[in-house]
């Protein structure tokens, strides 16, 4: 069955400061997905992500999906508190009827 | 605004006590999952309804039940909540059925079992 893994699985940083965040599937992504949750609340969509090379951007957010479609990386420019929160990627899964998540990155960021 | 609400946001329920959770959608989709969320961990899939054709996922417990009485609404229905069942339910809508479908979420419900 198809697993994704993220990394770190929780960050520290501080306002201003740049970082990224991972998730590498053990096979082929056909649809790769980002979202964000605040604790103990529902997820909200970032972006979707379908084919190799792709790159998509919203606001300080910036999702990349590699050329051989296996990996998947968010960065976000100059974080402020209001990132803060828990990060998900998810990935259609290989018979197409749902998504299956990677366990989540947890990010703090301090004032 | 077109969306997924989850009801309630927080329940509460006794070990063993029947409990239902509710998720509607104005969206319009066909397809409608219910996910379990433990804390720490990756949201799991329970099941979803394709229109009215239901997919439950293999290692679901049998104590985890789904209705779809029409498009708009859908049910959780857990017969007898254990202490292990106590995680965060989370509905999702999708258009299609499909990879690159798109999903939207509820914002969950928080389901503690005393």
């Amino acid at each position: 069955s198809q697993e994704l893994e993220q990394s770190p699985q929780s960050l520290i940083v501080q306002e201003g400061k740049n970082l990224t965040i991972n998730c590498t599937s053990s096979k082929t992504l056909y649809g790769l997905y980002w979202y964000k949750q605040k604790y103990g609340e529902g997820l909200i969509f970032l972006m979707m992500l379908q084919k190799g090379g792709e790159e998509k951007s919203h606001e300080k957010i910036t999702a990349k999906l590699d050329e051989k479609k296996q990996q998947s990386s968010l960065h976000i420019t100059a974080s402020q508190p209001s990132h803060a929160g828990i990060y998900l990627c998810g990935a259609d899964n290989q018979a197409g009827t749902a998504l299956i998540f990677g366990k989540g990155t947890t990010l703090s960021v301090s004032s | 605004d077109a969306m997924v609400i989850q009801n309630p946001r927080y329940q509460v329920t006794q070990f063993g006590k029947p409990v239902t959770l509710s998720c509607s959608q104005t969206l319009n989709h066909n397809v409608m999952y219910w996910y379990q969320q433990k804390s720490s961990q990756a949201p799991k899939l329970l099941f979803h309804y394709y229109d009215k054709d239901f997919n439950n996922e293999a290692d679901t417990p049998d104590n985890f039940q789904s209705r779809r009485p029409n498009t708009s609404f859908c049910f959780l229905d857990i017969r007898s909540p254990g202490l292990g069942d106590a995680a965060m339910y989370l509905c999702a809508t999708s258009r299609v059925v499909g990879q690159g479908s798109g999903y939207t979420f509820g914002s969950g419900t928080r389901l503690t079992v005393v």
